[in-house]
């Protein structure tokens, strides 16, 4: 059973802080790794996807991957009351794109 | 940008209604997901699709069936709802040949099923 497990939550953090998310996953051929944000009554949208070990950054939002680990992580800088939503982790193998998703953490980012 | 249109976005349907959940995408994608979401349980896949006719069972294919006849669109059907079936469905298409497999989800469908 592939799995992708994430921190439980709720996380809350203040707003300007740093929110640390972090994902792993059971599958050791899984090639990509997604985080989607959800905001209460909406779907999921595309934040960051990440591929090989190491970092990537996009604006405040920086995704950290360690396939030895098999550790995927989600910073986000200086965050926001509208950062305050569930994040998924996802991971994916080569079958025809199916990806596997984690339960969700919840974030709540407080002024 | 991606589109995925989910037709109907709020149902209310009785035990033993044979239901359709519609989805089309506009970008040409091979893949084509049904999900379904609840609390607690996260994200789990009901069925996928990864070329016109050809679908493959997810996780809890059980209860429900599919079809896809053309590329763009992919519908899921409930043949004899049950209150157990009450939840948000998501619809989702991706490409296999770019973008890795990046996954675009559709606005979601809510199901309660009385």
């Amino acid at each position: 059973q592939k799995e992708v497990e994430q921190n439980s939550g709720p996380l809350s953090v203040p707003e300007g802080a740093i929110a640390s998310l972090n994902c792993t996953y059971s599958d050791r051929v899984s090639q990509s790794f997604f985080w989607y944000r959800q905001y209460s009554g909406k779907s999921p949208e595309l934040i960051m996807s990440i591929y090989s070990n190491g970092d990537k950054e996009d604006g405040r939002f920086t995704a950290q991957l360690n396939k030895a680990s098999q550790y995927v992580s989600l910073l986000i800088r200086d965050s926001q009351p509208s950062d305050s939503a569930t994040y998924l982790c996802a991971a994916g193998g080569t079958s025809y794109g199916k990806l596997t998703f984690g339960q969700g953490t919840i974030l709540t980012v407080h002024p | 940008d991606v589109k995925v249109t989910q037709s109907s976005r709020y149902l209310v349907k009785r035990t033993g209604e044979k239901v359709f959940l519609e989805c089309v995408q506009d970008m040409d994608h091979e893949n084509m997901f049904w999900y379904r979401q609840d609390p607690g349980l996260g994200l789990r896949l009901i069925y996928f699709s990864y070329d016109v006719k050809m679908k493959e069972k997810g996780d809890i294919p059980e209860g429900y069936s599919v079809s896809r006849e053309k590329k763009e669109r992919f519908s899921l059907i409930l043949e004899s709802a049950s209150t157990n079936q009450t939840s948000m469905y998501l619809c989702a298409s991706s490409s296999s040949s770019h973008s890795g497999n990046t996954i675009y989800f559709g606005e979601g469908s809510w199901l309660t099923v009385v």
